[in-house]
This record gives C-alpha cells, structure tokens and sequence, in this order.
C-alpha cells in the first residue's frame, strides 16, 4: 500500500524568505500523481500544485515550485517569498494513476507552516 | 458559483446518537468523498463513490454509513457504532477516472463534537 510521510510536524520561515518542506512517499507504481494541499485557518483545503510523475520537469506555481526526485521518492514544496498568508497547515498527498481502482488521495499527516513578520 | 457546501459547520451530540452530515456538490462531479482529519493523523478516507448507487469502505468506515442516491448529494452518518466520533470531517468531489488529473475539491468541513 502506498504510503505518504511528511517529517517536519512545524516549520517557521521570516516573511520575504524561502522555506522547504519536505515529504516523501512510498509506492511500487511508476505513473501516479503528486499533490501539495494548504489548509489555513478557515480549514479549507486549497490545491497549492500538482506533479504528474511521468513529468521531469519540477512544477511551479507562481511562488511555490516542487522538487521531484522520482527516484528517491522525494517530493519536497519550495514557498519563496512567504508572505503572511501563507501561514497555513500543508498536506502532502498522492494519488494512483487514472483509470486505477479509485481516484483516492493518500494524505500525509502534515506540517504546520508559521510565517514571522 | 460552483463549489461544495458542508452543513452544518459545526454540530454537537450526545453519546448513543446518530448524526448525519450533509455534502452537496454543484460541480458535476461523479466521484465523492468523506475524509476524517484528527490532529497530528492528516486525512483519513471514511468512504467514497464513484457513481450513484455506489459506494465503497475506505480506511476507518467502522461506524459510519453512506448514501449516494443523487449525484450531487453524499451525506455521511456517524453511527453510537463510532467509538471516538469527535473530529473535523471533510466531503471533497472530483472529476470521473479517466479525466482530468484527480485532484479533489474540497468543502468547508464540519466539526463534530461529542458531549
């Protein structure tokens, strides 16, 4: 069964800095999908990017880019210039390939991003 | 606009009563989900549907109990089954397999408190 670990319970970055979070994951699938969800205060879950694994090519949002490492299964969220707001809880999620049994997201328990001003 | 609404936001019951929370999605999504979040454990799948009249357990579904009679509704019960039903519960939708890239939408959630 495919696993998700995020070993940074809180993190806490100087607003205008860059900050990293890591996560890593463990599946004997080759083709799946990687996901970085924010859960700030109001409790909402917010897609902050998403990484299909059959892309090279690292994906990046604006001020938030991730650093795939397929083969180590690594698959760390780079905030740069946080700002206030993002201050948040972040889940690391994965999710099997289309077309699989079900469409599920497999969570991380998460890691609790305070921005200091 | 389209989106996911979760009543009630928050909910208070009494040990050996059923409460059922309510899920509606005007996104036209087939796939819906129920999802527990406790501190420090993230998110744990309850159950999920793929279409109507069809659901399937996820990972802690002891206790609870689903419906999908509509495609827009997916209402969760939490059952006197429920050892430890105190929790911030969230419904999430998303786009059939085969399309898109799965990622999920979420509503607003509903804490439940047990008294």
């Amino acid at each position: 069964a495919q696993t998700v670990t995020q070993s940074q319970p809180e993190m806490s970055v100087q607003e205008a800095e860059t900050v990293t979070l890591s996560c890593t994951y463990d599946t004997s699938e080759s083709d799946y999908y990687l996901f970085w969800y924010k859960q700030p205060p109001s409790r909402q879950m917010i897609l902050v990017i998403r990484q299909e694994a059959y892309k090279q090519q690292n994906a990046t949002e604006n001020r938030f880019s991730v650093n795939f490492q397929k083969a180590a299964k690594s698959f760390s969220l780079k905030i740069s210039d946080s700002q206030l707001g993002d201050a948040a809880m972040y889940f690391c999620a994965y999710r099997s390939p289309l077309g699989g049994a079900t469409n599920k997201l497999i969570f991380g328990t998460g890691t609790l991003l305070a921005v200091q001003p | 606009d389209g989106g996911i609404t979760q009543s009630p936001k928050y909910l208070f019951r009494k040990e050996g009563q059923n409460v059922t929370l309510s899920c509606e999605q005007n996104l036209n999504h087939d796939a819906m989900y129920w999802y527990r979040q406790d501190p420090g454990q993230g998110l744990r799948l309850i159950y999920y549907s793929q279409i109507v009249n069809d659901f399937q357990k996820g990972d802690i579904a002891e206790g609870y109990s689903v419906s999908r009679e509509k495609k827009e509704s997916f209402p969760l019960t939490v059952t006197s089954a429920q050892k430890n039903p105190t929790a911030f519960y969230l419904c999430a939708s998303s786009f059939p397999r085969g399309a898109n890239t799965g990622e999920l939408f979420f509503g607003e959630g509903s804490r439940l408190t047990v008294l």
